[in-house]
């Protein structure tokens, strides 16, 4: 069966620091991938998605970027964080075309 | 221009009473629509799916919903709440293109009286 990891689960970060957030699929070939953010209170936010290796398309410009190196891997990343980045991110994958997506865990990112 | 509106961003209802959540969209053709639930800290879990035939589509967890296409609607429904079902309800409809994105409404948050 197919699962979704995300690391870390928590995360707490000053502001202007790195950031990287992975998220990994297993059992499955050649996903779409998609990064959202919820903010405390707020729905969700597509950031990224991939239907592809090295193919990366974002949806809202900001200081973040997404990276797919490898088929079922998913890297998100900021060169300088800031409050705003605070968060919940999720990844979330789909195979098929009727876009059934399956989420992740996620993971809580708390910028101070 | 897809779009997905959920109008109520509270309910409260009481445990073993019925619920009903409301969810329209604006899409050109026949879409693909969910109904996403997700707990405090949590994932989304999928809840049910509608791409085609019957309009009534059941779900886990006891819930239900129907795309009333005359509408515009795909409303979210449960005879009987349970404490447990307390959570955010996420309305999406899916975007026919290469993207295969999924469109959002705002969430609706359930509250349950005991």
């Amino acid at each position: 069966s197919q699962t979704i990891h995300q690391w870390p689960a928590t995360l707490v970060q000053p502001v202007g620091s790195p950031l990287s957030l992975e998220c990994t699929v297993e059992g499955t070939s050649n996903p779409n991938l998609y990064w959202y953010r919820q903010a405390a209170g707020r729905g969700l936010q597509l950031l990224f998605y991939s239907v592809g290796i090295g193919q990366i398309s974002s949806e809202v410009p900001q200081n973040l970027s997404a990276s797919r190196p490898q088929d079922r891997q998913f890297i998100l990343s900021s060169k300088k964080l800031l409050l705003s980045d605070s968060g919940f991110y999720l990844c979330a994958w789909s195979v098929d075309s009727n876009n059934e997506q399956f989420f992740g865990p996620g993971t809580r990112l708390t910028v101070l | 221009a897809q779009s997905v509106t959920q109008p109520d961003i509270h309910i409260t209802v009481s445990e073993g009473a019925s619920l009903e959540l409301r969810c329209n969209y604006s899409y050109g053709a026949t879409p693909y629509l969910f109904w996403y639930v997700q707990s405090p800290g949590q994932g989304l879990q999928l809840l049910l799916k509608y791409f085609s035939g019957d309009t009534l589509v059941q779900g886990i967890k006891g819930f239900e919903a129907e795309f009333k296409r005359s509408q515009s609607s795909f409303n979210l429904r449960k005879p009987s709440v349970h404490w447990s079902d307390a959570a955010e309800y996420f309305c999406a409809v899916g975007a026919k293109d290469s993207s295969y994105k999924l469109i959002f409404g705002s969430g609706t948050r359930l509250l349950v009286r005991p």
